[in-house]
């Protein structure tokens, strides 16, 4: 009964290629994110939607498109994977966006671009 | 976004003994901050929170102490267990909106 659950957990592609990271989460929250945690294990937040309506976008390259159909689900499409996109991705949710909550994460997605 | 940082990148404590992990905070507007654990493998864990309307908080063997004169936040950890071995991450929110900035983490090791 994972709460919130990302897939793939490990993606490996080349330079160039586009791919797409999923999320779903199951605790009925209304806002959900995207956070990328870097090899020095620093997390900075890309993306949040509330109720599908796109919240949060920091300075985050063009390349990266997030989509909410419903607010259960969040994806993360990438096109044009380059060297320094890969991290850790991390998708997580919290009851509200107005109010302040923590999160609960995801268990990742290791983005690996050679 | 605003600075939060970690003192102590690295920290090795006997099992049984208390742990101390400092977190330093640049944002004097932030009201809010969560200590969060990070498993090997596994998403940051939600541990404890404060509100800038306190200075202490405690939980079941964790105490998280706020220090906003000098932007200063600590998560104490009793009787420090094997189990506890992780990253430890302190992070701050950004007023109106469920944003938080995390801090670069503690990476701390128990010895049996």
């Amino acid at each position: 009964d994972t709460a919130v659950s990302q897939t793939p957990k490990y993606l490996v592609t080349q330079m160039g290629n586009d791919k797409s990271i999923k999320c779903e989460q199951n605790l009925g929250h209304d806002t959900m994110y995207w956070y990328k945690q870097d090899s020095k294990k620093f997390l900075k937040i890309m993306f949040s939607y509330n109720n599908k309506e796109l919240i949060i976008n920091e300075t985050v390259p063009n390349r990266f498109s997030p989509k909410s159909p419903d607010k259960a689900h969040l994806n993360l499409h990438i096109n044009s994977l380059e060297l320094g996109d890969s991290a850790v991705y991390f998708c997580a949710s919290s009851r509200a966006a107005t109010e302040v909550y923590g999160y609960t994460f995801g268990s990742g997605t290791r983005l690996t671009v050679v | 976004g605003e600075s939060v940082g970690l003192h102590l990148p690295t920290l090795s404590v006997q099992e049984g003994d208390n742990s101390i992990i400092n977190c330093a905070y640049s944002n004097s507007a932030s009201d809010y901050f969560i200590w969060y654990k990070q498993e090997s493998g596994k998403g940051p864990q939600f541990i404890i929170d404060i509100r800038s309307n306190m200075d202490k908080r405690q939980g079941q063997r964790v105490t998280v102490l706020l220090n906003k004169t000098v932007k200063h936040l600590s998560l104490q950890i009793a009787a420090t267990q094997p189990g506890d071995s992780a990253v430890y991450f302190c992070a701050e929110n950004e007023n109106n909106f469920n944003k938080f900035y995390f801090g670069s983490g503690t990476k701390l090791n128990v010895k049996p």
